[in-house]
């Protein structure tokens, strides 16, 4: 068990911008989640996959969020057109079926 | 819809103190709880948890009650450690009508503890 990655761990951007997360997942487990976390917030739910197919996305995924799981393993995270309230530490988590989540390191976003 | 409450603002305390992290829920029927801890540059840790009313999680010298009467659970540990400082997190599982999801979460605020030797 190697954990869930993320990649890039900072990620720094002018406004406007489009930048692209990456999150590999425990191996086996099917399901993978994204989160946004604000500074002084909690985490709060983005979307979630179950293998390939994307069966919920929160209504704070605007249009410029798109989130992708092609093969059931990795998954991406593309913000377009970046703003500043982007700016948020971005956490992925992955589990067996509905059991808990064990959460990546996140990826901080800092758009300037 | 369902949602955690924290209570606000850090908490400070000397090694060897007494804490308390209060947290209350509200849902329509009786949630698992958990805490989660996020130490610094890490992710996410489930710290324990309870399913039904009257469990009490424990793990590490800290120890939560599912209160349904009070519908709260609150974290405690006895002794703090200096390595306990991290930032705390209550949670429930959302909901998906009829059904729980365990990995679509809502979180409280998170609750920075400090402690100092």
């Amino acid at each position: 068990d190697t954990g869930v990655s993320q990649d890039p761990r900072h990620k720094i951007t002018k406004r406007g911008q489009n930048v692209t997360f990456r999150c590999d997942p425990i191996s086996e487990h099917n399901r993978l989640y994204w989160y946004r976390q604000t500074l002084g917030q909690g985490p709060e739910f983005l979307t979630y996959f179950q293998n390939e197919a994307q069966l919920e996305k929160s209504r704070l995924l605007s249009d410029r969020f798109s989130a992708e799981r092609p093969k059931g393993s990795f998954s991406t995270l593309e913000i377009q057109r970046t703003e500043q309230g982007d700016s948020a530490m971005y956490l992925c988590a992955s589990s067996v079926r509905d059991n808990r989540p064990h959460f990546g390191p996140g990826t901080r976003l800092t758009v300037t | 819809g369902d949602s955690v409450t924290q209570m606000e603002g850090p908490v400070t305390l000397s090694e060897e103190a007494f804490l308390t992290i209060n947290c209350t829920y509200t849902a329509t029927g009786y949630p698992s709880l958990f805490w989660y801890v996020q130490y610094p540059g890490e992710g996410l840790q489930l710290l324990l948890k309870a399913t039904k009313a009257d469990d009490k999680g424990s793990n590490k010298g800290f120890e939560a009650t599912y209160r349904k009467e009070t519908t709260s659970f609150h974290l405690e540990k006895g002794s703090v450690q200096v390595s306990d400082s991290a930032v705390y997190f209550c949670a429930s599982p959302g909901g998906d009508a009829g059904g729980t999801s365990y990995g679509k979460l809502t979180f409280g605020q998170g609750t920075i503890l400090t402690v100092h030797p």
